[in-house]
């Protein structure tokens, strides 16, 4: 089945970019959606954005100053980049497969990305 | 954005026994195709979420029978009919409606 998981630094200092890259396996990554999901610190999750191979990128208008979605069909992955990050941006990060309801799944382990000097 | 407010945010339950939880949104969840895009999410200790229910009710192969989703509009219910040990964790309710999608703060399930 599919299965998916994050990478990327654990660590990343204020007005920096956060980039993590979400690697697809059991599966072909065309044909889907596929998004990124936070949480920071005792809130609500909150949707990024979702990214499809066709192009059709979509931005929470919260974020969408800051964020970039791609997609490397290639290798079978997905990243996301977060720039001037503050703390604000602390947070398990996770990549899901988006399904037919809008609902997501599966998701990734999810990833701690801490923003501090 | 869609407000999603679930209640109660803590619920402490008996083994055995049924437990409720309400999501309501600040707007209608009805698409304009006729859907309602309301799904909810169990996550356990230390885990990722994972998809319980789509579409109000269309529970995910795998999940037990003793999990129910009902609602409409903007009123929408879980119910678990005899908690098990293994249902300990935080349950989520999602609107994939209005963009951007949200999420409720999510509900604490705990057996007492």
């Amino acid at each position: 089945q599919v299965q998916l998981q994050e990478s990327g630094p654990g660590l990343v200092k204020p007005s920096e970019t956060l980039s993590l890259t979400c690697t697809v396996s059991g599966g072909s990554i065309g044909s889907y959606y596929w998004s990124w999901i936070r949480q920071p610190p005792g809130k609500a999750l909150e949707w990024i954005g979702y990214i499809h191979y066709s192009g059709t990128i979509n931005y929470n208008p919260s974020l969408r100053s800051r964020v970039t979605i791609s997609l490397d069909m290639s290798k079978n992955q997905f990243s996301l980049k977060l720039n001037s990050v503050t703390a604000a941006d602390t947070a398990v990060y996770y990549c899901a497969r988006v399904g037919s309801a809008n609902d997501l799944d599966p998701w990734g382990q999810g990833t701690l990305v801490t923003v501090s000097s | 954005d869609v407000v999603m407010t679930q209640s109660p945010l803590s619920l402490p339950v008996t083994l055995g026994q049924p437990a409720s939880i309400s999501c309501r949104s600040s707007q209608s969840l009805v698409y304009s195709d006729g859907n309602t895009y309301l799904n909810w999410f169990q996550q356990r200790p230390g885990q990722s979420p994972r998809r319980l229910i789509c579409k109000v009710s269309n529970r995910d192969s795998g999940v037990p029978d003793r999990f129910s989703g009902s609602g409409s509009g903007t009123d929408f219910t879980l119910k678990i009919s005899r908690v098990e040990a293994e249902d300990v964790g935080v349950y989520y309710c999602m609107q994939g409606t209005h963009w951007p999608y949200t999420f409720g703060q999510g509900t604490k399930l705990e057996i007492q």
